[in-house]
């Protein structure tokens, strides 16, 4: 089982260049979500998605886009790099529903230098 | 608005001891609490979900919580720590109201000592 997959692993990037860092998952969840991990702040949630077609944002979406035109992938885009996203992102994927917990990729280590 | 606040970024014990990671949650309506653990270089992997059936909750490699509403609390135990449960520990919170999405305390460093 692939599960949740993210590519790339590691990339470098310059201050003003964009990328997006992909995300699939194989499970059929509705749910998806980005988080970005930063030492002593725990994950915060950048943008999720509800189901195909809908995306909200989170607690830090700025800086960020996002799309969600089929359930199995939902791309995060980094539209003009800071050294302030330098950071270990993580996408996760779920059933809808409170209790239900998340699965998660293992993450893209991204520095902006 | 819901939160999650772990006490001490960093635990240390040695092999054999008591493993005790503290959580305290704020949220205005039930939640729902998990514990998510983190080995290096990977993703988090769901240890443990409390979702109101029962106040003492147990995971995976021999870890438990428990849901205390008096103390607003849900710390997470194992009572003989392995070295390979060296990782780092992390609290998060939903509810109604939040749906799917996740509040995470900041994360526990634990650190196993032979």
């Amino acid at each position: 089982n692939a599960g949740v997959t993210q590519t790339p692993k590691f990339q470098v990037l310059k201050t003003g260049q964009s990328m997006t860092l992909q995300c699939a998952q194989d499970m059929n969840h509705e749910y998806m979500s980005w988080y970005r991990q930063d030492p002593g702040m725990g994950l915060r949630l950048i943008h999720y998605s509800v189901g195909a077609g809908i995306t909200d944002q989170g607690e830090v979406p700025n800086g960020y886009n996002v799309s969600r035109s089929t359930t199995e992938d939902f791309p995060l885009r980094l539209l003009s790099a800071a050294p302030s996203q330098t950071s270990v992102y993580f996408c996760a994927s779920s059933t809808t529903g409170t209790n239900q917990p998340q699965h998660f990729g293992d993450g893209t280590r991204l520095s902006i230098l | 608005a819901q939160s999650v606040t772990q006490l001490g970024s960093h635990v240390s014990v040695s092999e054999g001891a008591l493993v005790l990671l503290r959580c305290n949650y704020s949220s205005s309506v039930p939640p729902y609490l998990f514990w998510y653990v983190q080995y290096p270089n990977q993703g988090l992997q769901l240890l443990l979900k409390y979702t109101s059936a029962a106040t003492l909750v147990k995971g995976i490699n021999g870890f438990e919580a428990e849901f205390k509403k008096s103390e607003t609390s849900f710390h997470l135990t194992k009572p003989s720590a392995h070295m390979s449960d060296a990782a780092e520990y992390f609290c998060a919170v939903s509810d109604r109201a939040s749906g799917s999405r996740l509040t995470f305390g900041e994360g526990t460093q634990l650190t196993v000592n032979p």
